[in-house]
């Protein structure tokens, strides 16, 4: 176990909706990066926050959203659900820098 | 792109041998980094390898580094049955330790 938890573990959503994802990082571990992985493929870079501020983003649409908490905990919020949003969400947690990603366990969001 | 590429895709063994897998890049790299994935969940970090090093160990791991090749390989001895998982490697973004670009992946499964 590596401390990172997120919430929900699965969720069904429709075409069209909005989706909020939660992620909890590892205590003392200030940046925390998420990922899109699509069944078959490897995770995806979507973006980072640092200090409660996106600090890079892959190339994923501006629908794709972030907020990073005081407590360092973050949200992937993601508009306008397409089907090919349907992936498993990864987030990981580090200090700013490190070399080494604690990932959660992942959401499994599925789009019909 | 810095993504890695891993090969082969699939690789099925029996408890006991040994299992290498490979991974090869484009560009310079700050490092290497393999990681684990069971069915869908979490990344698990295994090991990482800087580029000023050629050979690292952990455990039954075993990781090898060829800057001049731009390749990697990841040796697991002794396979057991729990080590059937899908394995990535990752490499870090340019200047950006903390954000990965991963490959497809490689299917390993362990026959008892």
């Amino acid at each position: 176990e590596t401390g990172v938890t997120q919430s929900p573990t699965h969720l069904i959503k429709t075409r069209g909706q909005q989706v909020t994802l939660r992620c909890s990082s590892q205590s003392g571990h200030n940046t925390v990066s998420w990922y899109q992985q699509a069944l078959g493929q490897g995770p995806q870079f979507i973006f980072q926050y640092y200090r409660e501020e996106e600090n890079g983003r892959g190339n994923f649409p501006p629908r794709f959203s972030g907020l990073q908490f005081p407590n360092y905990s973050s949200e992937l919020n993601v508009n306008a659900l397409e089907l090919d949003d349907s992936a498993l969400y990864l987030c990981a947690s580090s200090l700013q820098g490190a070399e080494e990603q604690y990932f959660g366990p992942g959401t499994r969001l599925t789009v019909t | 792109s810095q993504q890695g590429e891993e090969d082969p895709q699939a690789l099925s063994i029996q408890e006991g041998e040994n299992a290498t897998m490979n991974c090869s890049y484009k560009t310079s790299i700050n490092n290497l980094q393999w990681y684990r994935q069971n069915s869908g969940r979490g990344l698990v970090h295994l090991i990482l390898i800087r580029s000023n090093e050629r050979e690292k160990h952990s455990g039954r791991l075993r990781v090898t580094l060829d800057t001049s090749k731009k390749s990697s390989s990841l040796l697991i001895t002794a396979s057991r049955a729990a080590d059937t998982a899908s394995y990535f490697c990752a490499i870090p973004f340019t200047g950006a330790n903390s954000k990965l670009t991963f490959g497809k992946g490689i299917t390993l499964s362990v026959r008892p």
